[in-house]
Order: structure tokens, then C-alpha cells, then sequence
């Protein structure tokens, strides 16, 4: 089966500006996750969709920091404006269901803000 | 509020040897256990999980072991190989129901 896919892999921009990352997930897989990994910490959550509903943004700062998965499929995670202290791996995961261990990862998008 | 900690940043072991990898976790409504290994620039992989249940699950070179009175999880890995090394997470949740809360992760070189 083919895998989570992600794009961009790599994004640089300068603070203040806007991104948008893009995230495919496992065909029939109804929930979607996004993590944030800041470099030598772990995943951490910041939106848990199930199908095309929200399940849990609580982590997720709103401020500045907007996702959404039309039609239960793809989803994108947005940023705007950007901050240094967002510079981090974006990983998107997906599962089967909200209680399957399941868990498949994509590669990531690594953003750096400058 | 760290609810799941990797307390070594960093193990470094010979080829052949084991390796063992060492996770606690403070929220004891965690039934459920598993171990993520991540090489760069890609996303994590699962590897082996553990239910509240048992206190020992193994799969070929891996086991983990569950202390739940310690609230204590350990990945042992035997015999260590170089393809091994990379940062391994342990991560949590409550029977599923909740996101996978994820440690810092601890990076294990395998030297040949």
C-alpha cells in the first residue's frame, strides 16, 4: 500500500510569512494527525481529525496556526504568520481508526524559519 | 508537563551486545505502550508495542518489558546490529483514545 505523503520536504522562509504544508494519508484511513518535532524533542500533537471533523486542537495555536481536511481525505496545515520558534519537522500521520496503534508516519516537511 | 520521558538523550553500544532503552511515564491512565524508531529525514516507523495487560512482549530481536507498578518501560534490543542505529521513541496512550504522546527520544549508535 502506498505510504503517508507529504510535500513540500523542505521549506525556508523569513519570519512573518505564510506556508502551507500538504499531507496525503493512507487510502481508507480515517483519522489524520499532525505533530510538530522540534529538533531533540518528540512528536507533538497538534490536530487530530477523524474523517473531516476536529477531534482535538487543543494543542494547536490558533493564533497563527490553521488545518483543515476537506472531504475526509487530504489535509493542509497552515501557518501565518510565521516565527522562529516554528522551525520544526511537520510530520502527518494517519490510522485507521481513532483506536488502532496503527500509526503510519509520513517523511515529514522540514520548515526552517529565518 | 512531560507525561512520557526518555531520560538518555543518547546510548552507544557494540555490535553483538544489547541494547536497552529505558522510558517512564507519569499519567497512569496509559494502558497502552509502543516504540517508534526514526532514521533521518524520515517519518517514525513502529516497531513494537505493549498492553497494560502483560508485562513482556517480544518480536524476533525486540522486546519490551512493562513495570506498571514503576510506571516504567524498557525496549530491549538483542543482538544489537549497525542498521539498528537510529532515535528510538516511546510513546503512549490511553486505550487509544487518545493521541500517541510521544518521549524526547534517545539516539542508539550500534558501533561494528
Amino acid at each position: 500500500e502506498a505510504g503517508v505523503a507529504q510535500s513540500p520536504r523542505y521549506k525556508i522562509i523569513e519570519k512573518r510569512q505564510s506556508v502551507a504544508f500538504w499531507c496525503n494519508p493512507i487510502s481508507g484511513h480515517a483519522t489524520l494527525y499532525w505533530y510538530q518535532q522540534i529538533l531533540g524533542q518528540g512528536p507533538k500533537l497538534l490536530i487530530q481529525f477523524q474523517n473531516n471533523g476536529v477531534v482535538d486542537d487543543s494543542q494547536l495555536p490558533k493564533d497563527r496556526f490553521s488545518a483543515e481536511r476537506l472531504k475526509g481525505v487530504d489535509s493542509t496545515l497552515k501557518i501565518q504568520p510565521a516565527k522562529l520558534e516554528d522551525s520544526a519537522v511537520y510530520l502527518c500521520a494517519s490510522s485507521f481508526d481513532r483506536g488502532s496503534d496503527g500509526y503510519t508516519f509520513g517523511s515529514g516537511t522540514r520548515l526552517t524559519v529565518v | 508537563d512531560q507525561q512520557v520521558k526518555q531520560n538518555s538523550p543518547s546510548l552507544s553500544v557494540q555490535e553483538g551486545r544489547i541494547s536497552i532503552l529505558n522510558c517512564d511515564y507519569t499519567n497512569s491512565m496509559f494502558d497502552y505502550f509502543l516504540w517508534y524508531k526514526k532514521y533521518p529525514a524520515e517519518g517514525p516507523t513502529f516497531l513494537i508495542s505493549i498492553s497494560s495487560i502483560k508485562d513482556k512482549n517480544e518480536d524476533g530481536r525486540f522486546t519490551v518489558f512493562l513495570n506498571k507498578s514503576a510506571k516504567h518501560l524498557s525496549l530491549h534490543i538483542v543482538p544489537s546490529q549497525p542498521g539498528d542505529s537510529a532515535v528510538y521513541f516511546c510513546a503512549a496512550t490511553n486505550s487509544g483514545n487518545t493521541p500517541l504522546v510521544f518521549g524526547k527520544g534517545t539516539r542508539l549508535s550500534v558501533i561494528a
